[in-house]
């Protein structure tokens, strides 16, 4: 039972480069989150979805995009990284009413 | 705005003591919520939840209490442990927000032997 999967574990990019990170959960949960966390910081929600075709934005959104095609799958897509993006990415599910199960993040830097 | 946040940045704490971690938070409408414990370069682990409708809930070795009155929260942790040792996190979520849940700063949970 994998649970939520998040790839790749860890990512340098460059100013102005666009990427992918993945994340697919195996529990038929219909709630899907990103959130990503600073140094020494909680963790704050990028984009969420309640269910397949429905995303909608957290608290910060801006310089993200998400889908939702399946149940299982919840990609963040980053078009033109800043230095600013530079967090570690931890995107969980859950039931609704219910806690949620986190994947090991994605530590990524901007350089 | 919504907001979680906790009293006490740091608590060091000696092996075999019991564990006090307090969290205040401000959304008098959150009905919701849950302890996560995270260690290093880890994501954040589920420990326990309690309702709105409940002031103490109990786990193996935590206990979380809950009193709506002055929208505080606690984790207790008996006879604490090395492994113990992580970063702590409150979050709290309302009936038909989405199910989502907001984080506090977090609390750091070192035990000496």
């Amino acid at each position: 039972n994998a649970g939520v999967t998040q790839t790749p574990k860890f990512r340098i990019l460059k100013i102005g480069q666009s990427m992918t990170l993945q994340c697919t959960q195996d529990m038929n949960h219909n709630y899907m989150y990103w959130y990503r966390q600073d140094p020494g910081m909680g963790l704050k929600l990028i984009y969420y979805s309640v269910g397949a075709g429905i995303t909608d934005k957290g608290e910060v959104p801006n310089g993200y995009n998400v889908s939702r095609s399946t149940t299982e799958d919840f990609p963040l897509r980053l078009e033109l990284a800043a230095p600013s993006q530079t967090s570690v990415y931890f995107c969980a599910s859950s039931q609704q009413g219910a806690g949620y199960t986190f994947g090991s993040g994605t530590r990524l830097t901007v350089v | 705005g919504e907001s979680v946040g906790l009293h006490l940045p740091t608590l060091s704490v000696q092996e075999g003591d019991n564990s006090i971690i307090n969290c205040a938070y401000s959304n008098s409408a959150s009905d919701y919520f849950i302890w996560y414990k995270q260690e290093s370069g880890k994501g954040p682990q589920f420990i326990i939840d309690i309702r709105s409708n409940m002031d103490k809930r109990q786990g193996q070795r935590v206990t979380v209490l809950l009193n709506k009155t002055v929208k505080h929260l606690s984790l207790q942790i008996a006879a604490t442990q090395p492994g113990d040792s992580a970063v702590y996190f409150c979050a709290e979520s309302f009936t038909g927000g989405g199910n989502k849940l907001t984080f506090g700063t977090g609390t750091q949970l070192k035990v000496e032997l």
